[in-house]
């Protein structure tokens, strides 16, 4: 089955600074990928997705790379805000399926 | 539209106690989702319905849980009896189309305490 991983569990940062979030992924033939954000007592939001035949794609002050190479994929938070302060997760999803495997996520610290 | 809206937000219960969540998905989508988070296990997609048909119910846990969508606009899932282990965050979710699966809009969730 699918295998959906982060690297770290949490992240702190300074506000003001870049965050980078990581994730692998362990099905070749994952072919979409999403980026969920999760605040306390809330369920995950959508914030941005990419598709295989991507490398990149940029929302307002994120970024998602993808490396289908290395099966590794992140998530680039610009000038990172307490706001910005969450856990976040990857989803994989592969042709035919269209059910996301989520990662256990990362939590997101931003210290002001 | 309001969104996904899930009844109750907390809900603690005994042991042997039923247990029934609801769920109202956003007019217009055709998928549901019922999902549950812990720390263990994360995020467990446990049944999902297409134009009110339960689809694939394999990560239902066993026969205590069970889940209905009688029509397009409410969903349940229910647990009997619960059990302490059942305790988690139970999330619904839903979602458009087929080719937009991957998208899905999450309700605020139910936290499970079972004493």
């Amino acid at each position: 089955g699918e295998s959906v991983g982060l690297h770290l569990p949490t992240l702190s940062v300074q506000e003001g600074d870049n965050s980078i979030i990581n994730c692998a992924y362990s099905n070749s033939a994952s072919d979409y990928f999403i980026w969920y954000k999760q605040e306390s007592g809330k369920g995950p939001q959508f914030i941005i997705d990419i598709r295989s035949n991507m490398d990149k794609r940029q929302g307002q002050r994120v970024t998602v790379l993808l490396n289908k190479t290395v099966k590794h994929l992140s998530l680039q938070i610009a000038a990172t805000q307490p706001g910005d302060s969450a856990v976040y997760f990857c989803a994989a999803l592969k042709g035919g399926s269209y059910i996301p495997t989520f990662g256990r996520g990362t939590s997101l610290i931003v210290h002001p | 539209d309001a969104g996904v809206i899930q009844s109750p937000r907390h809900e603690v219960t005994e042991m042997g106690q039923e247990v029934t969540l609801r769920c109202k998905p956003i007019s217009g989508h055709d998928y549901l989702f019922w999902y549950r988070q812990t720390m263990m296990r994360g995020l467990e997609l446990l049944i999902y319905f297409n134009n009110n048909v339960p689809i694939d119910d394999s990560g239902m846990p066993e026969d205590r849980f069970s889940a209905k969508m009688p029509n397009a606009s409410f969903s349940t899932l229910k647990i009997q009896p619960s059990e302490p282990r059942d305790s988690a965050v139970y999330f619904c979710a839903s979602s458009r189309m087929r080719s937009d699966l991957g998208i899905q809009y999450f309700g605020a969730g139910t936290r499970l305490s079972v004493l």
